[in-house]
C-alpha cells in the first residue's frame, strides 16, 4: 500500500491563481480531510469528508473548495491564491471501525505552497 | 472551541537526559492522541490513550491520560537523537469518527543534542 499520496510536493502560485492539490489514499479509508500547518498554529482543519459525496467545512474552509467522488481522492482547490494561504497543506484519512475513540489519522507527506 | 495547550514549545536537552512534555486543556476529551512529525513529512500516530490515568508505554516513551481526561503528558527517558521531531497532542471530543472531532496543540520542538 502507498498509504495516503499527495502531489505536487511543492508549488508557487501568483495571488489570484487557482489550483488544484491532489490527495490519493488506496486504504479503503472512508474519512479524509485537509489541513494546513503554518509556524506557531499548529494543524488546522479546512475541509473533511465522512465518505464520497459527503463533505464538510472545518476550522478554516475560506477560500477553498473540496469535493469527494470517490473513495479513494480528495482534492483541495484554492479558487484565487492569496498569501495568506501560503502553508504546508497535508492530506490525512482514517478508517471507523466503530470504536469507541477516535481512529488513526493517516497523513500524507505534505504540499508545501508559496503565494507570492 | 477545545483548546490544548502544549509546553514546552521548544526544548533542546543533550543525549540521555530525561525529559516531559505536556498537553494540557480546560476540556474533557473522549481519547487523546500523541503524534510525531520529522522535517518534510506528514505526522505519524505514536499512541491513543482513551481511559482516564491511563498509561502506555512504546520502548523509551511513557504517556498518560490525566484522571479527568483533560490533559496527558509523554515522558522520554534517556533521550537519544532520533527522538528529535515536532510531538503534536491531539484531542478528540466525540467517540469515533475522523478529523472533525480533533483538536491539535500547537506542538513541541524537540532537539537531542548529541
Amino acid at each position: 500500500n502507498a498509504g495516503v499520496t499527495q502531489t505536487p510536493k511543492f508549488q508557487v502560485l501568483k495571488t489570484g491563481q487557482s489550483m488544484t492539490l491532489q490527495c490519493a489514499q488506496d486504504m479503503n479509508h472512508e474519512y479524509m480531510s485537509w489541513y494546513r500547518q503554518d509556524p506557531g498554529m499548529g494543524l488546522r482543519l479546512i475541509h473533511y469528508s465522512v465518505g464520497a459525496g459527503i463533505t464538510d467545512q472545518g476550522e478554516v474552509p475560506n477560500g477553498y473548495n473540496v469535493s469527494r467522488s470517490t473513495t479513494e481522492d480528495f482534492p483541495l482547490r484554492l479558487l484565487s491564491a492569496a498569501p495568506s494561504q501560503t502553508s504546508v497543506y497535508f492530506c490525512a484519512s482514517s478508517y471507523f471501525g466503530g470504536r469507541t475513540y477516535t481512529d488513526t489519522q493517516y497523513f500524507g507527506p505534505g504540499t508545501r505552497l508559496t503565494v507570492l | 472551541t477545545q483548546l490544548l495547550e502544549q509546553s514546552p514549545q521548544f526544548l533542546s536537552i543533550q543525549e540521555g537526559e530525561n525529559l516531559t512534555v505536556y498537553c494540557n486543556s480546560s476540556s474533557v476529551f473522549s481519547s487523546l492522541q500523541w503524534y510525531r512529525q520529522e522535517p518534510g513529512e506528514g505526522p505519524v500516530l505514536l499512541v491513543t490513550v482513551v481511559t482516564g490515568g491511563e498509561v502506555k508505554k512504546l520502548k523509551r516513551l511513557t504517556f498518560q491520560f490525566g484522571d479527568a481526561r483533560k490533559d496527558s503528558s509523554l515522558h522520554i527517558t534517556a533521550a537519544q537523537t532520533g527522538d528529535t521531531g515536532l510531538y503534536l497532542c491531539a484531542g478528540a471530543k466525540h467517540s469515533g469518527g475522523g478529523a472533525d472531532g480533533l483538536t491539535f496543540g500547537k506542538g513541541t520542538h524537540l532537539i537531542i543534542q548529541p
